[in-house]
């Protein structure tokens, strides 16, 4: 089936680095991806829809300018946590739109712990 | 989406079926019901979905009551690594989905 892929699984970072994780969509090209975190013991969150070739747009209280979404290609978006503090440590997954009817699969998950 | 609801949490025996309900009450015509399943630290794992009709796969069965209000994922045979928190969303072709509590699924030897 269709597969996902993220880069990296997971990444420690000092408080105030910022973190690029990468989504790929490998099975076919995604006009649109969708950024969803998830804090221990909780569901999934959607964060953010990235559009190729345009802005993402953002969930109400996820802030735009300290995730940053750049969506380069029709098989890549990237996802950039600027200026980490504890609180961004999160599970950060991605899943590409499927095409009307298809399956819809997700990313591993990359882990983020910001010390 | 349509907001979905499952029960917090169920128990199977292993090789057992496992039954696992979900209402959406509120699902309108072109949203199909999606189960997706998460085992610890990993991303969400597609189980199956359906829009009207029963659907059945190597994993499970999907079984939509005529109403479309509500379904159950069936597992046939639960094992040890079926053990999960599973959800149930209901998405339309913009596949914007929203997850809600899940059913953690904590199969028993």
């Amino acid at each position: 089936g269709a597969v996902v892929s993220q880069h990296p699984s997971w990444v420690i970072c000092k408080s105030g680095t910022s973190v690029k994780i990468e989504c790929r969509s490998l099975d076919f090209q995604a006009t649109t991806m969708f950024w969803y975190r998830q804090f221990p013991k909780q569901s999934l969150m959607l964060m953010a829809t990235s559009n190729e070739g345009s802005k993402a747009t953002y969930e109400q209280g996820v802030e735009k300018d300290k995730f940053l979404i750049n969506h380069a290609s029709l098989t890549l978006s990237t996802l950039t946590v600027t200026s980490a503090h504890p609180e961004d440590s999160s599970f950060y997954i991605c899943t590409p739109r499927a095409p009307h009817g298809e399956t819809q699969y997700f990313g591993p998950g990359t882990r983020l712990l910001v010390l | 989406d349509a907001k979905t609801t499952q029960p917090t949490s169920m128990d199977c025996a292993e090789g057992r079926a496992a039954n696992l309900p979900c209402n959406h009450s509120t699902i309108s015509g072109n949203e199909y019901v999606y189960w997706y399943r998460q085992i610890h630290s990993q991303g969400p794992q597609y189980i199956i979905h359906g829009l009207k009709n029963n659907e059945t796969n190597e994993m499970a069965s999907l079984i939509i009551t005529e109403d479309r209000k509500s379904s159950t994922l069936i597992l046939p045979h639960a094992t040890l690594r079926d053990t999960a928190v599973y959800y149930c969303i209901a998405a339309d072709n913009n596949n914007d989905m929203r997850f809600g509590a899940g059913t953690r699924l904590t199969v028993k030897p």
